[in-house]
């Protein structure tokens, strides 16, 4: 059972132009969102994150919406960058499990960024 | 600051040999650890977690086992690896359960490939 997912395996866009990237969860727990940013054969980096108080969170390029009622969330690039090209990653925790901060990711998806 | 390492980088194995990834943060005192894993193709799959010395959750039922011998170290293993263990696997760690992150900080990774 996927509890985090992510629709859209990959993604083209040109330079300069806008990624969005969507995500659903289906665990009305979840209170904290994340997005990672990962290259080939390294570790997935934090990027951004945001939560269930909020229905926004912007950080320079990067903008994540919450939709709480649909269960959804997006990550908004703008504008797109050909270094920006990697597999993102949606992620949702409990905050306060008593687990821990577990993080449920999302099949990724990957974005290409055409020059 | 805070550091994670992981290795071995890179490993292949035989099917049926022992594993061992081992990971050590720096820079922090009582961390939680992950293990987690993406199999080709596929997105991050909690394997396990320790919120401390010797407490160990698993998430899966799989042929590894995880040990937290000293507070900052975490240790994956197999006693006999079959072919479904190769991936990548991934070290990680946060802050304690109220310490205000939320975010998993991640290690380079161990790719394994079991033959």
């Amino acid at each position: 059972d996927q509890q985090v997912k992510q629709n859209s395996p990959s993604l083209s866009v040109q330079e300069g132009r806008i990624s969005i990237l969507n995500c659903d969860y289906t665990n009305s727990m979840f209170d904290y969102f994340l997005w990672y940013k990962k290259y080939p054969a390294e570790g997935p980096t934090f990027l951004i994150s945001i939560s269930s108080i909020k229905d926004k969170n912007e950080d320079g390029r990067f903008t994540v919406f919450l939709n709480k009622s649909a269960k959804h969330l997006s990550l908004h690039i703008v504008p797109s960058q050909p270094g920006d090209s990697a597999v993102y990653f949606c992620a949702a925790s409990a905050y306060f499990s008593a687990a821990g901060n577990k993080l449920t990711f999302g099949g990724g998806t990957r974005v290409l960024v055409k020059p | 600051s805070q550091t994670i390492h992981q290795w071995p980088a890179t490993l292949v194995q035989p099917v049926g040999s022992p594993l061992s990834l081992e990971c050590t943060v720096e820079g922090t005192s009582n961390p939680n650890l992950y293990w987690y894993r993406q199999a080709a193709g596929r997105g991050l799959q909690l394997l396990f977690y320790s919120v401390g010395i010797g407490q160990i959750s698993s998430e899966v039922p799989q042929n590894l086992s995880a040990s937290r011998p000293q507070d900052r170290q975490f240790i994956l293993s197999s006693k006999k690896l079959l072919l479904s263990d190769s991936g990548f696997y991934l070290c990680a760690w946060s802050g304690g359960l109220y310490s205000g992150a939320n975010v998993l900080t991640f290690g380079a990774g161990s790719r394994l490939t079991v033959l």
